[in-house]
């Protein structure tokens, strides 16, 4: 079934570093893909999006391409600070029920140092 | 301001009780949903409604029970035969079922005692 998988583990690192969240998915036909983003005690919010190939989604520096070759859809941040410290969930619509439900991965811990 | 509201949002409940958690919507979508949040698993769904009157059971329905009599409510109640019922609860709402941004609400956390 369709279904997304996100890297193992928590994610520390230091203010102004790189960050790369890895997200690979399983699906048939063509879904679009989500990065969500939970800060604590909250809800999630839509962080980016990608509705086909070969699409960016962007959003508060962030980015991650929709790659269908590799069926990947990695999120990535230049230059990251303390205020991104949140767990973010990659998705995917699920077209196995008229597109109608969203596969969510497991979520990754981000935490940055100052 | 349009959006989801989830209450509440600390509940305890003794073990062998009901509980009901409220969700209300503001924006007019058509499909709301209900998932469970724990630690190191994810989001899971439990139960989802594409319009009034009508829903289905998720991935993980067993002990939970909804209605959606109103567009803009979805209620969500804990029954007792729910084996661990202890989690984040997470409502969410999209404008139908065929679009992809789900909005979520702040959440409510159950602990049963």
């Amino acid at each position: 079934g369709n279904s997304v998988t996100q890297m193992e583990g928590p994610v520390t690192l230091s203010e102004e570093a790189f960050l790369t969240i890895n997200c690979t998915y399983t699906a048939t036909g063509y879904p679009s893909l989500f990065w969500y983003v939970q800060y604590p005690g909250e809800g999630l919010q839509l962080l980016l999006k990608a509705t086909k190939a070969d699409d960016k989604g962007s959003n508060k520096g962030f980015e991650a391409t929709y790659r269908k070759e590799t069926t990947s859809f990695h999120l990535e941040k230049g230059s990251v600070q303390v205020s991104d410290s949140a767990v973010y969930f990659c998705a995917l619509s699920d077209r196995r029920y008229g597109n109608n439900r969203l596969a969510f991965g497991k979520g990754n811990q981000v935490v940055v140092i100052p | 301001d349009g959006g989801i509201t989830q209450s509440p949002k600390y509940l305890f409940r003794k073990e062998g009780q009901n509980v009901t958690l409220s969700c209300e919507q503001n924006l007019n979508h058509d499909a709301m949903y209900w998932y469970r949040q724990d630690p190191g698993q994810g989001l899971r769904l439990i139960y989802y409604s594409q319009i009034v009157n009508d829903f289905q059971k998720g991935d993980i329905a067993e002990g939970y029970s909804v209605s959606r009599e109103k567009k803009e409510s979805f209620p969500l109640t804990v029954t007792s035969a729910q084996k661990n019922p202890t989690a984040f609860y997470l409502c969410a709402s999209r404008l139908d079922s065929n679009t992809g941004e789900l909005f979520f609400g702040e959440g409510s956390r159950l602990t049963v005692l």
